[in-house]
């Protein structure tokens, strides 16, 4: 089954640093990678998303790269602020499951003043 | 306002008893979802329903029922609660086709189970 990973279960940086979340993924088949976003206390929100037919995708201060070769995908967050404290995690659709989401364990982003 | 409503936020009880946690979203939804989170284990399926009386399980199902009778409510349903449900829940919905995986979560309900 898909199975999805992450390099570092903790990120700590500086506020106006840019940061950068990994993840890597099973299944070459995949064609599609979301990025959802956890703040304490609440559930996970859609940040941003990428189809296989893309290597680069950029929302506002978020940019996601797929590098489908190694199966690797990158969450790089521009100028990163104190609200951007929260845990990331990249998630696949897996299986014949309609709708099915497979999530990586997350990322812990902590942004310091 | 566009939400996904779960309610209780949080609930305490004791093996055996019979509990339900309610979902409603108010954004016409066709596919709702509930999901576990436990540390380490990120986010694991239990049921989803892609409509109306019609239901499916996901990853992790065993000690769980869903229903949908409603296009707006998914209700998860412990008939027996035992204390490795003890857990963080969250249901998600999202429209149909291409837009599926763009999930709208809920807020979540811990829950103890002891």
């Amino acid at each position: 089954g898909e199975s999805v990973g992450l390099h570092l279960p903790t990120l700590s940086v500086q506020e106006g640093d840019n940061s950068i979340i990994n993840c890597a993924y099973s299944n070459s088949a995949s064609d599609y990678f979301i990025w959802y976003k956890q703040e304490s206390g609440k559930g996970p929100q859609f940040i941003i998303d990428i189809r296989s037919n893309m290597d680069k995708r950029q929302g506002q201060r978020v940019t996601v790269l797929l590098n489908k070769t190694v199966k690797h995908l990158s969450l790089q967050i521009a100028a990163t602020q104190p609200g951007d404290s929260a845990v990331y995690f990249c998630a696949v659709p897996g299986g014949t499951s309609y709708g099915k989401l497979t999530f990586g364990q997350g990322t812990i982003l902590t942004v310091h003043p | 306002e566009a939400q996904v409503t779960q309610n209780p936020r949080y609930l305490i009880t004791v093996t055996g008893k019979k509990l339900t946690v309610t979902c409603s979203q108010n954004m016409n939804h066709e596919y709702m979802s509930w999901y576990r989170q436990d540390p380490g284990l990120g986010l694991r399926q239990i049921y989803y329903s892609m409509n109306v009386e019609v239901t499916d399980k996901g990853d992790v199902p065993e000690g769980y029922k869903v229903s949908r009778k409603e296009k707006r409510n998914f209700p998860l349903i412990l008939e027996s609660p035992s204390p490795n449900q003890t857990s963080l829940y969250f249901c998600a919905s999202s429209l149909r086709g291409r837009a599926k995986n763009i999930q709208y979560f809920g807020a979540g309900t811990r829950l103890s189970v002891l």
